[in-house]
């Protein structure tokens, strides 16, 4: 019920493409969805989040697309760039488990050029 | 530098020693957060405090695994007599907390590796 699953597990993109990665859950308590990006050997930073009530949210050239009956979320990079080029995760948090974040196995993006 | 901080950076240590890491959390925030790394994998939880309480703890933290969070301000985790299965990234993060989940800020953490 914790869990939160993560695909794919690696990206090759080339630079000016879209990046895409889906995430789902299982926890119905869960109320807030976000995104984070780490480049080696640094902490996670948070990239974007969304809460339920709402189905997308763009922030520049990312985007979140959650799907609340199927319990399903994305993260669309537009317009990848080399800079983009981290791990990924998708991650989710609720009220109920004081706040932990539950991240998924993360997504290793390149964008080639 | 407003965000969260921590020290030392990175350790490296002999299985059966004693570490302590330390998190300073961004000021006015309330909660603080473990999380433990290892590679190729997500963060996980270990504990988190509401200022100097703590409330949880994962069964990921054995008893050699001890944190606190005097006043309510910085926090340290100790590992005692650490073993090869401690080497990974400690994560401190730290959010203001409401009546709803909030944002977790993240330290840039602490990368253990034990001989």
């Amino acid at each position: 019920q914790q869990q939160v699953k993560q695909s794919p597990q690696s990206l090759i993109v080339q630079k000016g493409g879209i990046s895409i990665i889906n995430c789902a859950y299982e926890n119905t308590a869960f109320d807030y969805f976000p995104w984070y990006q780490q480049f080696p050997g640094k902490g996670p930073a948070l990239l974007i989040a969304i809460r339920p009530d709402v189905s997308e949210k763009k922030e520049g050239r990312f985007t979140i697309s959650f799907n609340k009956s199927a319990k399903q979320f994305s993260l669309h990079i537009m317009d990848s760039q080399p800079g983009d080029s981290a791990t990924y995760f998708c991650a989710a948090s609720g009220r109920t488990s004081y706040d932990k974040v539950i991240f998924g196995p993360g997504t290793s993006l390149s964008v080639i050029p | 530098d407003t965000g969260v901080s921590q020290d030392p950076r990175h350790k490296i240590t002999k299985r059966g020693q004693n570490v302590t890491f330390r998190c300073d959390p961004i000021s006015e925030h309330n909660r603080l957060y473990w999380y433990r790394q290892t590679l190729g994998q997500g963060p996980e939880f270990l504990t988190y405090f509401q200022n100097e309480a703590q409330l949880e703890k994962s069964r990921l933290l054995s008893d050699r695994f001890s944190a606190e969070r005097p006043k309510g301000s910085f926090s340290t985790l100790e590992i005692q007599r650490t073993e090869q299965g401690d080497s990974a990234m400690y994560l401190c993060a730290s959010s203001f907390g409401t009546i709803e989940a909030e944002t977790q800020y993240f330290g840039p953490g602490t990368r253990l590796l034990v001989l």
